[in-house]
């Protein structure tokens, strides 16, 4: 059962121009979410997160827009640049009782001049 | 400087032996995680643990074992039982609202 998905497993943007990386789930149970981005051999570094209780956290040209009901999240990344190429994690943290990591597959971007 | 620490970066191993990879972490941080993941692929849950002495298998536990005594240190052991182990393996911890990841170590079964 993937708790988190991502669908889109690649996107292409030119650079400047604006990247979003879609993100969902299905447990109202999550209390963070957060966006990592990986290069190969690498482990994932932290980029932005947002509580549930937001819809909009902003950090930079990294935005991350949370739509609780219809269980969705998204990174936009405005203006792309050519070190933005890289793979972008979305995971979800749970508390209360738990305090679970979960990540979707990934999403591989790329921007090109 | 706070953080989280895998060693070794690369690792071989034989056939049939059984390997521990290593993952510290001075965050206090009370959550955490063993990933895998292979070429072209997402993270996969291993295992991971929530407090000290208590760890729970994650969506691919077989082959691996852990252990955690120590808040601070959870290893990871692939064991001649998993059948295709080579991969690059993260670890990551975790406290809400944060988690961080280590730099990985490459496992090579020769």
């Amino acid at each position: 059962d993937q708790q988190v998905k991502q669908n889109s497993p690649s996107l292409s943007v030119q650079e400047g121009r604006i990247s979003i990386l879609n993100c969902d789930y299905t447990n109202s149970m999550f209390d963070y979410f957060l966006w990592y981005k990986k290069y190969p051999a690498e482990g994932p570094t932290f980029l932005i997160s947002i509580s549930s209780i937001k819809d909009k956290n902003e950090d930079g040209r990294f935005t991350v827009f949370l739509n609780k009901s219809a269980k969705h999240l998204s990174l936009h990344i405005v203006p792309s640049q050519p070190g933005d190429s890289a793979v972008y994690f979305c995971a979800a943290l749970r508390s209360y009782n738990t305090d679970k990591l979960i990540f979707g597959t990934g999403t591989r971007l790329q921007v090109f001049p | 400087d706070g953080g989280i620490t895998q060693s070794p970066k690369y690792l071989f191993r034989k056939e049939g032996q059984n390997v521990t990879l290593s993952c510290e972490q001075n965050l206090n941080h009370d959550a955490m995680y063993w990933y895998r993941q292979d070429p072209g692929q997402g993270l996969r849950l291993i295992y991971y643990s929530q407090i000290v002495n208590d760890f729970q298998k994650g969506d691919i536990a077989e082959g691996y074992s852990v252990s955690r005594e120590k808040k601070e240190s959870f290893p990871l052991t692939v064991t001649s039982a998993q059948k295709n182990p080579t991969a690059f393996y993260l670890c990551a911890s975790s406290r809400v609202p944060e988690a961080f990841f280590g730099q990985g170590t490459r496992l090579t079964v020769v």
